[in-house]
């Protein structure tokens, strides 16, 4: 089984470019989710989606948009690129978000904005 | 959701048990401890949850006091591809997986 696929593993952009991070899950999940990690810190939540159809702003959602694509797909795009959002980005999703079940992660995408 | 505390780093001998705390004081009820964990800038995993009652699994086990205020992870035989950074997270169900920053486990020969 793939889990979680990311797409691009690594990206390096200028300031101002734009560009989407894919993430595609085949375990048939509703919850699907958006994280940044930063040098030393934990992960933090950028946006999720409950359910197909729906999305929400998690801790950090500032400067970034998502799309729930279908069941399977959940973007992120970064209209605007800057230097703060030079991160490792990781996707996940889980069964449901109310169900007391593990979340599945990505390997995560690697992104510096110069 | 409840915050949490956990020591920012730990070392333990390869092959001893590995016990790694977190501290909930503030759980409320409906609460769940989850830990999960992550080797080396990988994509965190999953170890194990619980609500009151002690689990154990493959992996690990959880230990949660009596008034819920503080948990143990319990690797029981550690080993060098446990080194990672370990995350305890208090969760609704409703709720969502916030991170904090973890303890650092180093496993030594």
């Amino acid at each position: 089984n793939a889990g979680v696929t990311q797409t691009p593993k690594f990206q390096v952009l200028k300031t101002g470019q734009s560009m989407t991070l894919q993430c595609a899950q085949d375990m048939n999940h509703n919850s699907m989710y958006w994280y940044r990690q930063d040098p030393g810190m934990g992960l933090r939540l950028i946006y999720y989606s409950a359910s197909e159809g729906t999305t929400d702003k998690g801790e950090v959602p500032n400067g970034y948009n998502v799309s729930r694509l279908n069941k399977r797909e959940f973007s992120l795009r970064l209209e605007s690129a800057a230097p703060s959002q030079t991160s490792v980005y990781f996707c996940a999703s889980s069964p449901r978000t109310e169900m007391n079940t593990e979340a599945f992660f990505g390997q995560g995408t690697r992104l510096t904005v110069v | 959701d409840a915050k949490t505390t956990q020591p920012p780093s730990m070392d333990c001998a390869e092959g001893r048990a590995a016990n790694l705390p977190c501290n909930h004081s503030t759980i409320s009820g409906n609460e769940y401890v989850y830990w999960y964990r992550q080797i080396h800038s990988q994509g965190p995993q999953y170890i194990i949850h619980g609500l009151k009652n002690n689990e154990t699994n493959e992996m690990a086990s959880l230990i949660i006091t009596e008034d819920r205020k503080s948990s143990t992870l319990i690797l029981p035989h550690a080993t060098l591809r446990d080194t990672a950074v370990y995350y305890c997270i208090v969760k609704r169900s409703q709720g969502n997986l916030i991170f904090g920053k973890g303890t650092k486990l180093s496993v030594k020969p």
